[in-house]
């Protein structure tokens, strides 16, 4: 089974710029999430979704955060501008209900660094 | 939502078992516990859940006493592999609209 996906695994952008992240989650996992992991410190969740609709926001920066789930499957974060406090590592997580439990599976994440 | 306090970080060496415990002594009556493994430059990795009493698998062992406030992590045996930051987390299943929040972790690190 293949894992979650994600790209890029680097990014390196100046601040006051925009980038995205993509991740194609678990075939078959209904819920996806995005967390921002700083150095040192657990996860965060930002976004979750429950097939395309979203679920919970409410640690989402939408002043300058957006993230979509286009059909249900794979998803886009998006962050316009950057600031330098968005250094982080973007970590994408799916999961399958079924009626209990809390197993997620994570992909590798994507390093990002704002200069 | 149910806090948890876990030790920032454990030593131990090759070859022990190693007990992480975690304290969640708001948790709710549908809550489980659940732990992750995240090694670094990786994902987190689901190791174990349990919702009462003692979950045993390949990897490790989750005891749960009665009154549920606490869980501990049981490592079998640890390696100098199982380096890495372990993460306890409480709340609903995932079905519903949970919040999901990682502590900071256990930082353990096996020495030979």
């Amino acid at each position: 089974e293949a894992g979650v996906a994600q790209s890029p695994r680097y990014k390196i952008i100046e601040k006051r710029q925009s980038v995205a992240f993509w991740c194609n989650p678990i075939s078959g996992h209904a819920t996806l999430y995005w967390y921002q992991q700083i150095l040192g410190q657990g996860p965060k969740l930002l976004i979750q979704f429950q097939n395309n609709g979203v679920v919970d926001d409410s640690q989402l920066p939408k002043d300058r955060f957006s993230a979509e789930r286009l059909k249900g499957v794979d998803s886009t974060l998006k962050i316009q501008p950057a600031k330098l406090e968005d250094s982080a590592v973007y970590l994408c997580a799916s999961s399958f209900i079924a009626g209990g439990g809390n197993e997620q599976y994570f992909g590798p994440g994507t390093r990002l660094t704002v200069t | 939502l149910a806090k948890t306090t876990q030790p920032i970080s454990m030593d131990s060496y090759e070859g022990q078992e190693v007990n992480i415990t975690c304290s969640h002594n708001n948790i709710a009556t549908n809550d489980y516990i659940t732990w992750y493994q995240q090694f670094p430059s990786q994902g987190p990795r689901f190791i174990i859940q349990g919702y009462k009493t003692k979950v045993t698998n390949e990897v490790a062992s989750l005891f749960i006493p009665a009154d549920r406030k606490s869980s501990t992590l049981s490592l079998p045996r640890v390696s100098l592999s199982d380096t890495a930051v372990y993460y306890c987390l409480v709340g609903p299943p995932l079905s519903s609209a949970s919040k999901i929040i990682f502590g900071s972790g256990t930082r353990l690190s096996i020495r030979p």
